[in-house]
This record gives C-alpha cells, structure tokens and sequence, in this order.
C-alpha cells in the first residue's frame, strides 16, 4: 500500500524567502505525482504534474522535482508571498491502480 | 471552460437520513473521483467511475455508494447517516486516467446533526 508523507506539517515564514516543501513515498513504481494547493474550506487547485518519466516541472515561481528511486519529491516556492498562504498536498499515483493516494499536506502562513 | 461542479456547497442532515451529492466533470473527461476529508484528516479516497463503470472504491462500508451516468457526471450517495460523516466530499475529474492532471470541484460540505 503506498503511503505519502509530507514535511514539514506547517510552516510560517516571512515574506520574500525561498521554500522547500517535501513529499515521500513508499512505492518507487509511480506513474505520476501531482501538487496542488488548498485553501481553508475550498476545493484542490493543481499547481503540477509530474509524469514518471520526467525529473522536473516549472511554472511560475514553483518547481517541483521527483526522484523516483529515493521515492521523493519536493515543490520548492521562490520568493514567497503572503497570497502563497494555503496547504499544499501532493497525490502519487501508482501504476495499475490509477488511485491518487494523498498526502497529510504541508500548511503554510507566509507573513508580511 | 467550466471546470469541476459540485452540488450542493452545503447540506446538513440528521443522523439516519440519507445524503445525495452531485458531480459534473470537465467537459470531455469520463473519470471521477470521490474523496472525503474530514477535520484533522487527508483526503481518503472513496470512490472511482470511469466510462460509467465503478472502477475501484476504498475502504468505506457499503452505505456509501454513487453512480456515474451516460453523460459523465455522478452522484454520491451516503445512507444511514452517522455523525462522523460530517466532512468536506471533493469530486475530481480527469480524461486519462493513465497519466492525466486531476482536477477538483470546491466540494459538498456534509454537516450531520
């Protein structure tokens, strides 16, 4: 059963720095991985796909990079800003199963 | 382009009733998700329609149950309500389940009395 973890479980920093979010995973056989952010109440809003095959992906200030045979991945935020505020989750899905399995998500306040 | 729609945003019932939550996906994606996050918990997943077909389901008792229809779109149905069925129920869609982007409707809040 694949099991994803995120750390750190929050995080509270001053605008402008640079973050790094982690995600692992138990299984290495993923088909993709997927980040999204979440704010209070409201639904997911994807940010990135990763495919198996592919090591990294940009949009914006955000990369996020997978690393397959270690079974992690991190979503690194540049330059923060207080509208970065939510919780990001990352989903790994394994192949034949097509199942997103969730992480806890990471909680983050970017202050002023 | 409409994305995910779910309805209704909120709906309260009483312990024992039963509760219908609705799903349309993105226009041109056949498979849904069902997930639920209560307080305090990650998202657990529910349950997957794909060409109309229940494809897999998680580990939830039978009184949940859901159908996906001719035009993609489904329901999910919780009978014999119980008091921690109170949580937020997020339906996802996507047009390729091998390798596509999912993408989520704001949810159905379930708030059992």
């Amino acid at each position: 059963k694949q099991e994803v973890t995120q750390i750190p479980a929050a995080l509270s920093v001053p605008e402008g720095e640079n973050l790094v979010l982690n995600c692992s995973f138990t299984d290495s056989a993923i088909y993709n991985l997927q980040w999204f952010r979440q704010d209070p109440g409201k639904g997911l809003t994807s940010l990135l796909l990763i495919q198996s095959s592919q090591r990294e992906q940009t949009s914006g200030r955000l990369n996020a990079s997978l690393d397959k045979s270690s079974g992690r991945s991190t979503l690194y935020i540049a330059a923060s800003q207080p509208g970065d505020s939510a919780t990001y989750l990352c989903a790994v899905s394994l192949g034949g199963s097509y199942i997103p399995t969730f992480g806890r998500g990471t909680s983050l306040i970017v202050h002023p | 382009e409409a994305g995910v729609t779910q309805s209704p945003t909120h709906l309260i019932k009483t312990r024992g009733q039963q509760a219908t939550l609705r799903c349309s996906p993105i226009s041109g994606h056949t498979s849904v998700y069902w997930y639920q996050q209560a307080l305090g918990l990650g998202l657990q997943f529910l349950l997957w329609y794909d060409e109309g077909e229940e494809r897999n389901r998680g580990n939830f008792p039978p009184r949940f149950s859901g159908r996906q229809f001719p035009n993609y779109s489904s329901e999910l149905n919780v009978n014999a309500l119980e008091l921690e069925d109170s949580a937020l129920y997020l339906c996802a869609s996507t047009g390729t389940y091998e390798t596509g982007e999912l993408f989520f409707g704001e949810g159905s809040r379930l708030t059992v009395l």
